[in-house]
């Protein structure tokens, strides 16, 4: 049974360019939230997608936006990269938005902004 | 708002010893607590959780007690190990909330032999 997995692994941009990260949930799992993780940190809660529809936002700005397919994977977009979006950017997936079941995190993408 | 405060590190500890890792929470409602462990280079795992006041949460020795009284689910284990050597970071999710999950800052934890 795969668990949840994230593609790239790493990624280098520039200041201002735009990157798509990508997360495939756990088998069975129809939720996925996206968290940012600075170095020595912990996660901060940027999105959750629910049925393709974006249902709880942390305080991140609109440059962050993500998309959930069918399938239940899901995408989170960066435009107008900043240095300070340098990070480890954890996808996590539940079973529904309910917390009480916990959720499981892939390995991140680590996103470094030059 | 929501928050979890949790005891700063780094903790550095002999094998074989006593581990507490402190944790309180804030929140609105009646939130789940969680306890996360990251391994080096890997993403969060979920040690243990519980979902209501007084619940114990436990797995591979540690343990943790949901209390309501004093907002705490500190994190305890009798006998640490090397391989427990990881950063723990303590979580809540509330309803109130919409289920988002607020993680605290993380506690590295070190095992010597």
């Amino acid at each position: 049974d795969a668990g949840v997995t994230q593609s790239p692994t790493h990624l280098i941009k520039t200041r201002g360019q735009q990157v798509t990260l990508r997360c495939s949930p756990k088998s069975g799992h129809d939720t996925v939230s996206w968290y940012q993780q600075a170095l020595g940190q912990g996660p901060q809660f940027i999105f959750q997608y629910y049925e393709e529809e974006e249902r709880q936002r942390g305080n991140f700005p609109d440059r962050f936006s993500g998309h959930q397919f069918p399938n239940y994977s899901s995408e989170l977009n960066v435009n107008a990269l900043l240095l300070g979006d340098s990070a480890l950017y954890l996808c996590a997936s539940s079973l529904a938005p309910s917390g009480s079941l916990g959720q499981y995190f892939g390995p991140g993408t680590r996103l470094t902004v030059t | 708002g929501d928050s979890v405060t949790q005891m700063e590190g780094p903790v550095t500890l002999s094998e074989e010893a006593c581990l507490t890792i402190n944790c309180t929470y804030t929140a609105t409602g009646y939130p789940s607590l969680f306890w996360y462990v990251q391994y080096p280079g890997e993403g969060l795992q979920l040690l243990l959780k519980a979902t209501k006041a007084d619940d114990k949460g436990s797995n591979k020795g540690f343990e943790a007690t949901y209390r309501k009284e004093t907002t705490s689910f500190h994190l305890e284990k009798g006998s640490v190990q090397v391989s427990d050597s990881a950063v723990y970071f303590c979580a809540l999710s509330d309803l109130n909330t919409g289920n988002q999950f607020y993680f605290g800052t993380g506690t590295s934890l070190t095992v010597i032999p």
